[in-house]
């Protein structure tokens, strides 16, 4: 049980599009997502954390209206990266937790974006 | 900023010795888990340990947490080159949200 996906695993788009990245809860509803960012040779950073039906909230040095986070449903949450440029490029994961699940926290495969 | 830090860096062992790494942290946390990550590649959940435990085993892997001291270790026992990977702790706060240490990069030559 626990599981996430996400979608799509690799994304390669020109600079100036926007992309949007899917994360879901297979087998729970997910109360609380968690997006990650994930930097060549470096530590996840936590971007934001998106309650169900509520706005998300950005941890410092995170744009809101450049990555908007959409959590709509207990198993969906989703992330565009608006106007990628190729530092954006980077592995984007996401985690959910969910009732019941005592704060653990079950992470997706995540999604490689490379802006060219 | 990174709650956590880990040390060292970088490990370099042969096959079948034993590795360890420490992980350390600087707020209150409810739990701590600990993951592997293969080059690219999604996180792989290895073991979590509770504020109120102290020490936890799961197969080869041992995990030792001091919330005195703010600190946690990863063993790897009799370790195998499979096992060449990024490990990372994360501390995670009543509000849900892991804080991910710097990661340590293991290599086990066979």
């Amino acid at each position: 049980g626990a599981v996430v996906s996400q979608h799509p695993s690799r994304v390669i788009c020109k600079s100036g599009t926007s992309v949007k990245i899917e994360c879901r809860s297979l087998d729970f509803q997910a109360t609380t997502m968690f997006w990650y960012r994930q930097f060549p040779k470096q530590s996840l950073m936590l971007m934001a954390t998106s309650n169900e039906g509520s706005k998300a909230t950005y941890e410092q040095g995170v744009e809101k209206d450049k990555f908007l986070i959409n959590h709509a449903s207990l198993t969906l949450s989703t992330l565009t990266v608006t106007s990628a440029h190729p530092e954006d490029s980077s592995f984007y994961i996401c985690s959910a937790s969910g009732v019941n699940l005592r704060n653990e926290q079950f992470f997706g495969p995540g999604t490689r974006l490379t802006v060219l | 900023s990174q709650q956590g830090e880990e040390d060292p860096q970088a490990l370099s062992i042969q096959e079948g010795e034993n590795a360890t790494m420490n992980c350390s942290y600087k707020t209150s946390i409810n739990n701590l888990q600990w993951y592997r990550q293969n080059s690219g590649r999604g996180l792989v959940h290895l073991i979590l340990i509770r504020s109120n435990e102290r020490e936890k085993h799961s197969g080869r892997l041992r995990v030792t947490l001091d919330t005195s001291k703010k600190s946690s270790s990863l063993l790897i026992t009799a370790s195998r080159a499979a096992d060449t990977a990024s490990y990372f702790c994360a501390g995670n706060t009543n509000a849900g949200k892991s804080t991910f240490g710097d990661g340590t990069t293991l290599t086990v030559k066979p």
